[in-house]
């Protein structure tokens, strides 16, 4: 098993753009989330999915999108970066909410 | 917001020494997880523990709780090399994991 599937693995992007991060899953989880990783910061929620066609806010979801067309895939975008938003991200699936979650190896991204 | 806070922030101890750290939370909670980030990598689930259970082992990690304090404590015995990396505390309340800051361990040879 592949697991949790995070792509690209780094990313730098100018001030403006968008982009998507691709997070895909085989483990037919219900739930995927993702997360930013700043330093001296634990993770910090942005969107979350419970099901296919599911998706809520986090904790800092504003510059965000995410969609659940299926179980497995659970796309990021950011609508225009800004250098705030340098960080890095990890996408993490469970079988549900707040039971062990896998994670992927992570996007950096820098907004330039 | 975040809900664990671990403490210290940073450790450093010989090989073959234990390692302990420390996690305190503020609400309520259905259970409470440890998990490992090597360097640049994704995080790797260690060990849960219910909020139910007092204590957990899982070879060389051991895991204490007490709702009471809201606080845990994840030992790891006989430390290797391969065990330096970050640790943090998530804790599951309301069905959301909060995250900690983590604890930084080095093991020195």
């Amino acid at each position: 098993n592949a697991g949790v599937t995070q792509t690209p693995k780094f990313q730098v992007l100018k001030t403006g753009q968008s982009m998507t991060l691709q997070c895909a899953q085989d483990m037919n989880h219900e739930y995927m989330s993702w997360y930013r990783q700043d330093p001296g910061m634990g993770l910090r929620l942005i969107h979350y999915s419970v099901g296919a066609g599911i998706t809520d806010q986090g904790e800092v979801p504003n510059g965000y999108n995410v969609s659940r067309s299926t179980t497995e895939d659970f796309p990021l975008r950011l609508l225009s970066a800004a250098p705030s938003q340098t960080s890095v991200y990890f996408c993490a699936s469970s079988t549900r909410q707040g039971t062990e979650a896998f994670f992927g190896q992570g996007t950096r991204l820098t907004v330039v | 917001s975040q809900q664990g806070e671990e403490d210290p922030q940073a450790l450093s101890i010989q090989e073959g020494e234990n390692a302990t750290m420390n996690c305190s939370y503020k609400t309520s909670i259905n259970n409470l997880q440890w998990y490992r980030q090597n360097s640049g990598r994704g995080l790797v689930h260690l060990i849960l523990i219910r909020s139910n259970e007092r204590e957990k082992h899982s070879g060389r990690l051991r895991v204490t709780l007490d709702t009471s304090k809201k606080s845990s404590s994840l030992l790891i015995t006989a430390s290797r090399a391969a065990d330096t990396a970050s640790y943090f505390c998530a804790t599951d309340s309301n069905y959301q994991l909060i995250w900690g800051a983590g604890t930084k361990l080095i093991i020195k040879p």
